[in-house]
């Protein structure tokens, strides 16, 4: 069954460093998503993005926060300058068009900021 | 306006029992509401939704009941099994939004066998 994938699993940073979170949607969807996940709280909505651009995103995606599909199928998240409170897990998902509502999720990037 | 808000935070049901987690919701523009399960360490899976034009969706063992004019909405989980034992979420999409997702708070669900 296709899924989605996310990488790493796992990243380190320090505070101030720029980091970038990969994903590789399922290869037939076209909507994209970027959510996070504070430890122990719930799911939040970053951004959407389809047919090359942004088409919302939350209070949380400031300026800070970029997206990009490079290459047709990857879609990146990247934090220019992190601080300790981007500190989450970050999921990525993607959905097809075409009628259907179901959001796929990767299983994650677990970002640390030190 | 965007807020989901989900009850319990944690339910303990003995195995075979049946679980309830509420949600209700305050922006009627909302028009997609799915329930998601998650795992510890895996990302929020999919397990049933609903769209306002109906009350209730059964899918084997889970059904979604739906009161659009309290703006409230369940997940019934029958003969729960520890299986069952994950971190349910409630959700709430716009669909001419892209059909970004507000989810609720979560409800972890421990099934004793």
């Amino acid at each position: 069954e296709p899924e989605v994938t996310q990488t790493p699993s796992h990243q380190v940073t320090q505070m101030g460093q720029e980091v970038i979170l990969r994903c590789v949607p399922i290869s037939n969807h076209l909507y994209f998503y970027w959510y996070r996940q504070i430890l122990g709280q719930k799911v939040e909505f970053l951004v959407s993005f389809y047919n090359n651009e942004i088409s919302e995103k939350s209070e949380i995606f400031d300026d800070q926060f970029s997206v990009e599909r490079p290459d047709g199928s990857n879609f990146t998240l990247k934090i220019r300058s992190t601080k300790l409170e981007d500190s989450a897990m970050y999921f990525c998902a993607s959905r097809q068009t075409g009628g259907t509502d179901t959001q796929y999720f990767g299983p994650g990037t677990r970002l640390t900021v030190l | 306006q965007q807020q989901v808000k989900q009850s319990p935070q944690s339910l303990i049901v003995q195995k075979g029992g049946i679980s309830i987690i509420n949600c209700a919701y305050e922006n009627t523009a909302f028009d997609y509401f799915p329930w998601y399960q998650q795992f510890p360490g895996k990302g929020p899976a999919l397990l049933i939704a609903i769209r306002p034009d109906v009350s209730e969706k059964k899918e084997g063992r889970f059904t979604i009941s739906f009161n659009k004019s309290a703006k409230q909405f369940s997940l019934h989980i029958m003969d729960s099994q520890p299986g069952d034992s994950a971190t349910y979420f409630c959700a709430a999409g716009l669909g001419n939004a892209g059909n970004m997702l507000t989810f609720g708070g979560g409800t972890r669900l421990m099934v004793k066998p």
